[in-house]
């Protein structure tokens, strides 16, 4: 089972709501990632999580607060967003955490969620 | 920091062969992998090379040079469903994070 699930699918927001993005995983990884990726481009990093705990912040604004509950689930609070941030946001886990020398395999591949499709307007 | 270059744009005829190439420059790399990522959905993975050779997988295989900084994707027996933007990235080896960065993606159009 490679398996992550996000809700909700698609979000309509306006730049003074307060809304979330969730993610979901049970495959025991213990690395999870937010990306926002725009029309026709590649996926970019926002935020990693390793063991629960933020590892890398890619200089998000802080509209966006990312939270992990457990080692399953991960957030995406969002606030006072902006109409440039309308993009589909994706979640993804991977099986090893990182830092501390940590070597990574072939198998430590990222496996994305489905995303969510955000329009702030 | 790495550059990865792809091809924006391939066509191709249903049954035919595609390759994909990618070229990257990094400060370390401990890896490289292809997703394959169909228009509002995820991408989706399909194959990762960390030593060089050709590894295969069905219809698809992928290829690694390390010191070329060269990989490819071959698309075997095209069909409409292969339409899609194929993402090639590269796990940078300098950090122990094992962060991936992306090339822009290649947009394969697979024509009857």
């Amino acid at each position: 089972d490679t398996e992550v699930t996000q809700t909700p699918k698609h979000l309509v927001m306006g730049m003074t709501n307060k809304k979330s993005l969730k993610c979901e995983q049970h495959m025991g990884h213990r690395a999870m990632y937010w990306y926002k990726q725009k029309a026709k481009k590649p996926p970019e990093l926002m935020f990693v999580y390793s063991y629960e705990k933020l590892s890398i912040n890619e200089s998000v604004p802080s509209r966006f607060s990312p939270e992990c509950p457990n080692s399953s689930l991960l957030n995406l609070h969002l606030h006072a967003l902006q109409p440039e941030d309308s993009a589909l946001y994706l979640c993804a886990s991977s099986p090893l955490g990182g830092g501390g020398g940590a070597r990574h395999t072939g198998t430590d591949t990222q496996y994305f969620g489905p995303g969510t499709r955000l329009t702030v307007l | 920091g790495q550059n990865i270059d792809q091809p924006t744009e391939m066509t191709a005829t249903e049954g035919a062969i595609v390759q994909i190439n990618c070229t990257y420059q990094t400060s370390g790399f401990n890896g490289l992998f292809w997703y394959q990522q169909h228009a509002g959905e995820a991408p989706t993975f399909l194959s990762y090379n960390v030593l060089d050779g050709l590894e295969e997988k069905g219809r698809f295989s992928s290829f690694l040079s390390r010191s070329k900084g060269y990989s490819y994707l071959l698309l075997k027996e095209l069909q409409m469903k292969d339409s899609a933007s194929y993402l090639c990235a590269v796990r940078d080896g300098s950090d122990s994070w094992g962060k991936f960065q992306f090339g822009a993606g290649t947009q394969v159009v697979v024509t009857p």
